[in-house]
């Protein structure tokens, strides 16, 4: 089966613009978590969604980021009016209903605010 | 706010040689996770201990969750290149489903 997928793999922007990222859980996985991880560094928790509840918004850093997720599929990672400090790896992970259960990762989105 | 700190940051040693990192916090974690992490890839799970005083073996490493759950090791035995990559904890805060990740520890194991 299928891995998480995040697209873009990359992505450039200027300073100002808006961008979205994508993240396709594993089926089935009703849990999913949206981090940061800026480099040679850990990762810093952003969001996270388990079915339909209502989301874990503790770590977005400003009203700039948003997340929105349809049920148990697709969810998007939103930043708006980007800055450089935006700059990062943005991490998404699923996984299952129990909280110590395996997140599995995607290979992350590298964004780049110039 | 809940820290998790890894040491040391960086560890550069030789095929064969045996080393240990450590993940440390002041908080109290429900249960703990090890990964490992490649570059330009996601992180991938290593381990999850949930009982305090716990140790687990995966073949040449080993695990040990601290009895008051607040730290944890990694020992690794032999070390090959293969085991090259960047090592993250994650603690699970109590009563929540957030984890919180550790500052990470870059190995490099030369041939």
């Amino acid at each position: 089966g299928a891995g998480v997928s995040q697209s873009p793999s990359n992505k450039v922007t200027e300073k100002g613009k808006d961008v979205e990222l994508r993240c396709d859980p594993i089926s089935g996985h009703t849990a999913l978590y949206w981090y940061r991880q800026r480099l040679g560094q850990g990762l810093e928790f952003l969001i996270y969604f388990q079915g339909n509840s209502a989301p874990d918004k503790s770590g977005l850093p400003s009203d700039r980021f948003s997340a929105e997720r349809t049920g148990e599929s697709v969810s998007t990672l939103t930043i708006q009016r980007t800055q450089q400090e935006d700059s990062a790896v943005y991490l998404c992970a699923s996984g299952g209903l129990a909280a110590y259960n395996e997140q599995f990762f995607g290979p992350g989105t590298r964004l780049t605010v110039l | 706010t809940q820290l998790l700190e890894q040491s040391p940051q960086f560890l550069s040693i030789q095929e064969g040689e045996n080393l240990t990192v450590y993940c440390n916090s002041s908080s109290v974690f429900s249960s703990l996770q090890w990964y490992r992490q490649e570059p330009g890839e996601g992180p991938v799970l290593l381990v999850t201990v949930v009982t305090g005083g716990e140790v687990k073996k995966l073949k040449r490493l080993t695990f040990q969750f601290g009895d008051a759950r607040k730290d944890s090791s990694l020992h690794i035995t032999a070390a090959q290149p293969g085991d090259t990559g960047l090592y993250l904890c994650a603690g699970l805060s109590s009563g929540t489903y957030k984890y919180i990740f550790g500052t990470g520890t870059r190995l490099k194991v030369l041939a």
